[in-house]
């Protein structure tokens, strides 16, 4: 099955700072997603990519994804506290989920 | 549009019970999925209903059940409570399902705690 994997495990950055997470997955994909979830909450939608785009942007987001290597990159740019919480990418019609990337973004 | 909602939020049962719990999906989506998430599996599918029809199912035990009703609200049942059944489970809601990945509305979560 398919099935998202995300690197680092946990991130610690600075205020400000840009976070950069990585996901790689095993098999073809139709889209990849990125969501973010705030502790013990529900998931919250961030961004989807298609598998002919090579990258997306929202608002402080840019998620790229390369077919070739199986791997797709989130960037937040100019951090904040808000950010901190667990992000997930996601892939296949059962929305297999990787174990997530805890990012903690100190005021 | 009002979001997700699930209920109970929270619950507490006893090893061997049986529990229910329900889920409303956003007005108009067919598709609602089941995940469990614990801190040792992470997020694991259980299964997604579409017109009241199970589309998919993960890799867990018959003593989990699901269904879903004529207006898309769905409910799940685990049977023969274990302690390791102690989760945060989410309820998911989409307008389509099936084999193309379509954006996913979460709900708050149940938090089950089987002692």
């Amino acid at each position: 099955s398919q099935q998202g994997e995300e690197d680092p495990q946990a991130l610690s950055i600075q205020e400000g700072e840009n976070a950069t997470m990585n996901c790689s997955y095993k098999t073809s994909i139709n889209n990849l997603q990125w969501y973010r979830q705030n502790s013990g909450r529900g998931l919250v939608h961030l961004i989807l990519i298609r598998s002919n785009e090579r990258e997306k942007h929202s608002g402080r987001l840019r998620v790229t994804l390369d077919t070739s290597k199986k791997s797709s990159s989130l960037l937040i740019t100019a951090s904040r506290a808000a950010d901190t919480a667990s992000y997930f990418c996601a892939t296949g019609s059962k929305l297999t989920f990787g174990k997530g990337i805890t990012l903690s973004v100190r005021p | 549009k009002a979001g997700v909602t699930q209920t109970p939020r929270y619950l507490i049962k006893t090893r061997g019970q049986q529990v229910t719990l329900s889920c409303s999906p956003i007005s108009g989506h067919r598709s609602v999925s089941w995940y469990q998430q614990t801190p040792g599996q992470g997020l694991q599918f259980l299964f997604e209903y579409f017109s009241e029809t199970q589309r998919n199912k993960g890799n867990f035990p018959g003593r989990f059940s699901g269904r879903q009703f004529s207006n898309s609200r769905s409910e799940m049942n685990v049977s023969t409570l274990e302690l390791g059944d102690s989760a945060l489970y989410l309820c998911a809601s989409s307008l389509e399902g099936g084999e193309d990945l379509h954006t996913q509305y979460f709900g708050p979560g149940t938090r089950l705690t089987v002692l």
